[in-house]
């Protein structure tokens, strides 16, 4: 199916564990972001890619990774989970150009507990 | 880091009525984009809005750009139950080496009941 897949949908783990959150697009999207979404302070950014190997730090990168090896993935792992990190995830993609100024298409989100 | 304030934060309406929710920044955007997101779900683009003063309509929904490109408003006409949900406002705000990134503002979440 075209689109953007963010797997799993839910997730509880254990503070110190490390855990992965997986996201897939179908369009060959040169731009990939994570957003973390927390009550009281919106959509934040976490990290984000221009193209495969190409990735840099948004807002709240701490306690973050990511790697891109292939256009349609993007993984973003906890290194050691903290309850500080329980929020809701979002994956997104984009084109990118010079003139025209692309929308985002988000995944459904990732919710994660830590505990 | 630039700021987008959304007001209000918290909506909630009658059937039929009219409402607005405004964008606001001290910064000078190139464009801004409005989104909805319905629980469980991520945000969906509704609009992009490039030029100052620019005013663009989509059913019921019309949005427009500031003058000077620092704020935006979305003014829902006759609300129904469908339009429900959390508005975002977002503009290119983060840069670095992998280029630009959109910010969001914490958003305005609108009820309206029948």
């Amino acid at each position: 199916d075209a689109g953007i897949t963010q797997s799993p949908r839910y997730k509880i783990t254990e503070t110190g564990r490390q855990v992965t959150l997986m996201c897939h697009q179908t369009w060959s999207h040169s731009y990939m972001f994570w957003y973390r979404q927390d009550l009281g302070h919106g959509l934040r950014l976490i990290y984000y890619s221009a193209a495969a190997d190409i990735t840099d730090k948004g807002e709240v990168p701490d306690g973050y990774v990511v790697s891109r090896s292939k256009t349609e993935n993007f993984p973003l792992t906890l290194e050691s989970a903290t309850r500080s990190q329980t929020s809701v995830y979002f994956c997104a993609s984009s084109e990118s150009s010079r003139t025209v100024n692309y929308g985002y298409t988000f995944g459904s989100g990732t919710r994660l507990t830590v505990v | 880091t630039q700021l987008l304030e959304q007001s209000p934060q918290f909506l909630s309406i009658q059937e039929g009525e009219n409402l607005t929710v405004y964008c606001n920044s001290s910064s000078v955007f190139s464009s801004l984009q409005w989104y909805r997101q319905e629980p469980g779900e991520g945000p969906v683009l509704l609009v992009t809005v490039v030029t100052g003063g620019e005013v663009k309509k989509l059913k019921r929904l019309t949005f427009q750009f500031g003058d000077a490109r620092k704020d935006s408003s979305l003014h829902i006409t006759a609300a129904q139950p469908g339009d429900t949900g959390l508005y975002l406002c977002a503009a290119k705000g983060w840069s670095n080496q992998a280029g630009t990134a959109l910010i969001f503002g914490k958003g305005t979440t609108l009820s309206v009941s029948s």
